[in-house]
C-alpha cells in the first residue's frame, strides 16, 4: 500500500506562477524526500527534509514538513515550463535499509 | 560520474515468458533498490539488497519474481511466467555515496526498464 497521499493528482498553472504539492504519510518516519520524474522514466531527488527540521530550501523549492499533522508541502516558485513533470514524495521509516515508500503523485504542467 | 544504467530500455514478451532486467549501480554503492510503476501509479518497492547481507525480499509480489545481486555490482530481476498485470517500468537505484545536500538515505534511479506482456 502507498504510504504517501499526494494531492492534487494533478495540476496546471501558468509559468511565473508558484505551484504547490502535499503529501499526507500514514506512520512515524525518518526523513520524507521529493523526488521529479519525467515522461514515467527514471526518479530525479529534489529534498530531503528530516523528521526534526520543519522546513528547507533548495534554489526555487521550499519543502514543509508538519509531523503532528503527518503532512509534507512542496512549493516551486516562479515555475518554469521545464518544471513539467510528476512529483512524487517518499517517506523513509528508517532502519538500516532505507526503504522508502512512495505516494502516486503530482502531475504538474506548467504552461508557457 | 556514470549514473545507475537499465537495460533493456523497453522489453515486449509474450505471456508466459521469463524476462530479465539488469541494473548496473554507481560505482562504490553498498544498497540497490528494485520497485516497480504501474501506469499512473507510484513505485512499488520490490527488493533490496545491502552489500553481502541477505536481502530484503518482503516487496516481490510472488515467487515468480527473483533478484540477484553479485557483490555490489551488477543486480538482475528475473520475472518467470510472465503475466499481463506485470507490465510496468522497473527502476532500479543506489545508494551509499554521501555529502553536504545528498545525504546517504538519498537513491539515485536509473531511467528504467518498460516491461510489456502482450
Amino acid at each position: 500500500s502507498q504510504q504517501g497521499e499526494e494531492d492534487p493528482q494533478a495540476l496546471s498553472i501558468q509559468e511565473g506562477e508558484n505551484a504547490t504539492m502535499n503529501c499526507s504519510y500514514k506512520t512515524s518516519i525518518n526523513n520524507l524526500q521529493w523526488y521529479r520524474q519525467n515522461s514515467g522514466r527514471g526518479l530525479v531527488h529534489l529534498i530531503l527534509i528530516r523528521s526534526n527540521e520543519r522546513e528547507k530550501h533548495s534554489g526555487r523549492l521550499r519543502v514543509t514538513l508538519d509531523t503532528s499533522k503527518k503532512s509534507s508541502s512542496l512549493l516551486i516558485t516562479a515555475s518554469r515550463a521545464a518544471d513539467t513533470a510528476s512529483y512524487f514524495c517518499a517517506t523513509d521509516s528508517g532502519g538500516s535499509n532505507y526503504k522508502l515508500t512512495f505516494g502516486k503523485g503530482t502531475l504538474l504542467t506548467v504552461n508557457p | 560520474g556514470a549514473g545507475v544504467s537499465q537495460s533493456p530500455s523497453n522489453k515486449v514478451t509474450e505471456k508466459g515468458k521469463d524476462v530479465e532486467l539488469r541494473c548496473d549501480p554507481i560505482s562504490g554503492h553498498t544498497a540497490l533498490y528494485w520497485y516497480r510503476q504501474r501506469l499512473g501509479q507510484g513505485l512499488e518497492f520490490l527488493i533490496y539488497f545491502q552489500g553481502n547481507s541477505a536481502p530484503d525480499k518482503s516487496g516481490l509480489p510472488s515467487d515468480r519474481f527473483s533478484a540477484e545481486r553479485t557483490g555490489e555490482s551488477v543486480s538482475t530481476l528475473t520475472i518467470q511466467r510472465t503475466q499481463q498485470e506485470d507490465s510496468a517500468v522497473y527502476l532500479c537505484a543506489s545508494s551509499s555515496r554521501a555529502h553536504r545536500d545528498k545525504p546517504r538515505e538519498t537513491q539515485y534511479f536509473g531511467p528504467g526498464t518498460r516491461l510489456l506482456v502482450l
